[in-house]
């Protein structure tokens, strides 16, 4: 059974950085891309980025370019998600969830999401 | 970039169908997906490609997508069935997805 399991949130100074992680078993994790995806309290969800299956195609929301950087080993079936000058308006639990390509385009939806790790920016 | 624009609320009687629409310029063209998302739970992708179902989904749900509104239907609904909706697709011009802005479900 496929599972994804997200750690290294926690609450954090504005300006500072962290390093979220996403564990995953169950599944061929270099077979698939991989997506962060995170949501404000009481708020939709909002897509982060993506990375595709080997790690060479990433793509970011307008958003977070330039802040963030995602990326995967494939020899320890983890993602990452670096959060570098966190604002208080990056407050939000982050997903982490497999798509059902390979590589863009990203067409066939995300099919198995992790339960979220909640970051809370706070002076 | 592209916009996604979905009704903050839906509500319906058990038993009844509701209809839950996200609209976006020619989003016919597009692969559109939907999730279901519960208070306090990560999201469920329910319907995947316009109108395909993953396994496991109750065939109670089903998608439509043409023109410039894709339609999710849920029918003969149950108490089980509140939650929030969202609609999603790949943006290829912009490389980046994109989601509603979702839809809350209440089951009356």
């Amino acid at each position: 059974q496929a599972r994804l399991v997200e750690s290294g949130g926690g609450v954090v100074q504005p300006g500072r950085s962290l390093r979220l992680s996403c564990a995953v078993s169950g599944f061929t994790f270099s077979s698939y891309a991989l997506h962060w995806v995170r949501q404000a309290p009481g708020k939709g969800l909002e897509w982060v980025a993506v990375i595709s299956f080997d790690g060479s195609n990433v793509h970011y929301a307008d958003s977070v370019r330039g802040r963030f950087t995602i990326s995967r080993d494939n020899s320890k079936n983890t993602l990452h998600l670096q959060i570098n000058s966190l604002r208080v308006e990056d407050t939000a639990v982050y997903f982490c969830t497999r798509d059902k390509s390979a590589v863009p385009p990203y067409y066939y939806g995300m099919g198995v999401w992790g339960q979220g790790t909640t970051v809370t920016v706070s002076s | 970039s592209y916009v996604l624009t979905q009704p903050p609320s839906v509500s319906e009687a058990p038993g009844q169908t509701a209809r839950i629409t996200c609209g976006g310029n020619n989003i016919g063209r597009r692969s559109l997906h939907w999730y279901q998302q519960k208070t306090g739970q990560a999201p469920v992708l329910v319907v995947k490609g316009d109108s395909g179902r993953p396994s496991g989904i109750p065939d109670r749900f089903s998608g439509s997508n043409s023109g410039n509104t894709a339609t999710l239907t849920i029918t003969r609904l149950e108490a089980g069935d509140e939650a929030d909706y969202y609609c999603q697709v790949w943006d290829s011009d912009s490389d980046q997805v994109v989601f509603g802005g979702g839809t809350k479900l209440t089951v009356l």
